[in-house]
């Protein structure tokens, strides 16, 4: 089946220091998805990707939808306090919105 | 901004009960989706809808589980018998084409079975 890798698992990083974090596939995708977590909330979509290749930021946080269609990675610039909490990547090799999950990035951010 | 809204935010049932879950999707969007995560653990694919039937499940979407859409507006997530181990935050999520363009995840039920 298909295998989607994420990490790292956990960053414990300071303000202000910049974060990355990236997914790998097996399979190749059309679409990656990049969301935000925070405790006994739902996903909040971040950035959204539909072309290998394609670049695309959102404030501080810039994604890449790579070339082979395989991997992606998010980065986050200049990290803040409420940067805090768990980042995962999705991915489909589909149009009907069947997404797999990444396993999740912790991210904590120290003053 | 349009929101996908799910009620309850948290259900406590006793193991062997019915339990629905409910969620309206965004008005104009026509592909509707659960999801499930179990605490400390990945979000899990359960089924797509589209047209009123199912598109697509997977292996946890057995018998247990059904999803209707009873209205214009609601879509729900029945598990028949409930078991400890369907204790887990459930997600709706609805997309407006089919193309994942505008997907958006609702904030989730908390199912606790005991």
């Amino acid at each position: 089946g298909q295998q989607l890798n994420q990490s790292p698992q956990s960053m414990f990083i300071q303000e202000g220091e910049d974060v990355s974090m990236n997914c790998t596939s097996s399979s190749i995708f059309n679409t990656w998805l990049w969301y935000k977590q925070d405790p006994g909330e739902g996903p909040v979509l971040l950035i959204a990707l539909y072309k290998a290749g394609e670049l695309t930021s959102n404030g501080r946080l810039t994604a890449q939808f790579g070339i082979t269609r395989k991997d992606s990675f998010l980065n986050i610039s200049a990290s803040i306090p409420s940067d805090v909490g768990i980042y995962f990547c999705a991915g489909t090799t589909d149009s009907w919105g069947k997404f797999q999950f990444g396993a999740g990035t912790q991210v904590v951010v120290t003053p | 901004e349009p929101e996908v809204t799910q009620t309850p935010s948290h259900q406590v049932t006793q193991m062997g009960q019915e339990v629905i879950l409910r969620c309206v999707p965004i008005s104009n969007h026509l592909y509707f989706y659960w999801y499930r995560q179990i605490l400390g653990q990945k979000v899990e694919f359960l089924v797509s809808f589209y047209n009123n039937e199912i598109s697509e499940k997977s292996e946890i979407f057995d018998d247990q589980f059904s999803v209707e859409r009873p209205d214009g507006s609601n879509f729900t997530l029945k598990i028949r018998s409930t078991k400890l181990e369907d204790s887990a935050m459930y997600f709706c999520a609805s997309s407006q084409d089919g193309s994942n363009y505008g997907y958006t995840f609702g904030s989730g039920t908390r199912l606790t079975v005991v």
